[in-house]
């Protein structure tokens, strides 16, 4: 079946502009994730949806970091006023509620230049 | 919070070598753990996952990894390596009941034909 999509695969911005990240976890899937690729940072955690409410959003950076999911579906995360330091993969991970497996998506490569 | 520690940076092999990855994790309760795989150019996959019973699992690719609660690790292991094994290999881990994973640092493994 398909697996968790992400769009655009790569993006590139100016400092201070705002970017949407896109999301399409697997059907069925309740619960969403965030995470963020860099070097010298290693995989970190975002943020956690469970349907279209997101208990843990304990790893999003700054304020700047914000996320939502609607219809229990697709999530978009956005990050306002980029910086360089925000340049990184940001991967959307989904998995059902109770089942501790999270299934990945390809990342969106994103530059701040 | 949990943290996991990857033994090993870089690790070269010749196709037919064994390969052993170490992971060890710090926290005290039940955990559940994986090994994920990143082959060039693609997207994070599972490659085997723990989460109670036997504590040798075997996973896709001839993998396999043992939990020694004792020791806090899961290292992965595969007797005979092929140059299709050329990747990044990443343990993970979340408590149980908390979805979120943390991840080691991530161990290249490079096979030689």
């Amino acid at each position: 079946g398909a697996g968790v999509s992400q769009s655009p695969s790569n993006k590139v911005t100016e400092k201070g502009k705002d970017v949407e990240l896109r999301c399409d976890p697997i059907s069925g899937h309740t619960a969403l994730y965030w995470y963020r690729q860099s070097l010298g940072q290693g995989l970190e955690f975002l943020i956690y949806f469970q349907g279209n409410s997101a208990p843990d959003k304990s790893g999003l950076p700054s304020d700047r970091f914000s996320a939502e999911r609607t219809g229990g579906s697709v999530s978009t995360l956005t990050i306002q006023r980029t910086q360089q330091e925000d340049s990184a993969v940001y991967l959307c991970a989904s998995g059902y509620r109770g089942e501790e497996t999270q299934y990945f998506g390809p990342g969106t490569r994103l530059l701040v230049l | 919070a949990q943290s996991v520690s990857q033994h090993n940076h870089h690790v070269i092999l010749s196709e037919a070598a064994s390969l052993e990855l170490g992971c060890n994790y710090s926290y005290g309760g039940t955990v559940n753990l994986f090994w994920y795989v990143q082959y060039p150019g693609q997207h994070l996959q599972l490659l085997l996952k723990y989460f109670s019973g036997d504590p040798l699992v075997k996973g896709i690719k001839g993998f396999e990894a043992e939990f020694i609660k004792s020791k806090f690790s899961f290292n992965l292991r595969k007797p005979s390596v092929q140059w299709s094994d050329t990747a990044e290999y990443f343990c993970a881990v979340n408590a149980l009941g908390d979805y979120k994973l943390s991840f080691g640092a991530g161990t290249t493994v490079t096979v030689r034909a």
